[in-house]
């Protein structure tokens, strides 16, 4: 069964300040990686798929990184805005994993 | 606006009661997955249907059980229920059959069993 571990659980931060989060996974037969964020009272949106060991993405402000290898994928926001407050959610699986597993999410607070 | 759409939004039962919630999937999407997000829980997968066929099985309970029809959407049909099943629901669509594509949610729908 696939365990799909997010940190920290929660997070403040101030606006301006830059911060990271970590998501941590199984790494035989990886397939996929997501990150999604969640607003309250919103539908989770996908913010990236991984795939490749070493990948790096970015949207704007944000980015993430993904090592197979050791399993783990770090989620970065580069000076935080309160319109960045959301709970922030990863998913292993896909292939022979079978469905995404979701971590319980990093809820990030940004005080302006 | 992810095209998929949940009802009810919310939704409040008695203890042994029966509710049925329902899903449209995003436009050409065959895939629909349902999701159970308790308090302090990941979100827990419960099924896939993909093209009116049932794809994968989580961790549905016996009490659950859901279909999906020919238009695609879907539904989630939950029995005898019990305190334990209040939740946050949702309701997750993709355009392929094979997990690990993205997924596309609704805004879920609120159960409150009392």
């Amino acid at each position: 069964i696939l365990n799909v571990e997010q940190s920290p659980q929660s997070l403040h931060v101030q606006e301006g300040d830059s911060t990271n989060f970590t998501c941590s996974f199984p790494s035989s037969n990886f397939y996929a990686l997501h990150w999604y964020r969640w607003e309250t009272a919103k539908s989770p949106e996908a913010l990236f798929v991984m795939t490749l060991n070493g990948d790096e993405k970015k949207k704007g402000r944000i980015s993430a990184t993904l090592n197979t290898k050791e399993g783990y994928s770090y989620l970065y926001i580069k000076g935080s805005q309160p319109e960045d407050s959301a709970t922030y959610l990863c998913a292993s699986g896909g292939g022979s994993q079978g469905n995404l597993i979701f971590g319980k999410g990093t809820k990030l607070s940004v005080k302006p | 606006d992810s095209g998929v759409t949940q009802t009810p939004k919310h939704l409040i039962t008695a203890t042994g009661q029966r509710v049925t919630l329902r899903c449209s999937p995003r436009s050409g999407d065959l895939s629909v997955y349902w999701y159970q997000q308790s308090l302090d829980q990941g979100l827990q997968f419960l099924i896939q249907y993909y093209n009116g066929e049932e794809r994968a099985k989580g961790n549905i309970l016996e009490r659950f059980s859901a279909q999906q029809f020919p238009d695609l959407h879907s539904e989630l049909n939950l029995s005898s229920l019990e305190l334990g099943d209040s939740a946050l629901y949702f309701c997750a669509s993709s355009q392929g059959g094979q997990p690990g594509g993205e997924l596309f949610f609704g805004e879920g729908s609120r159960l409150t069993v009392l």
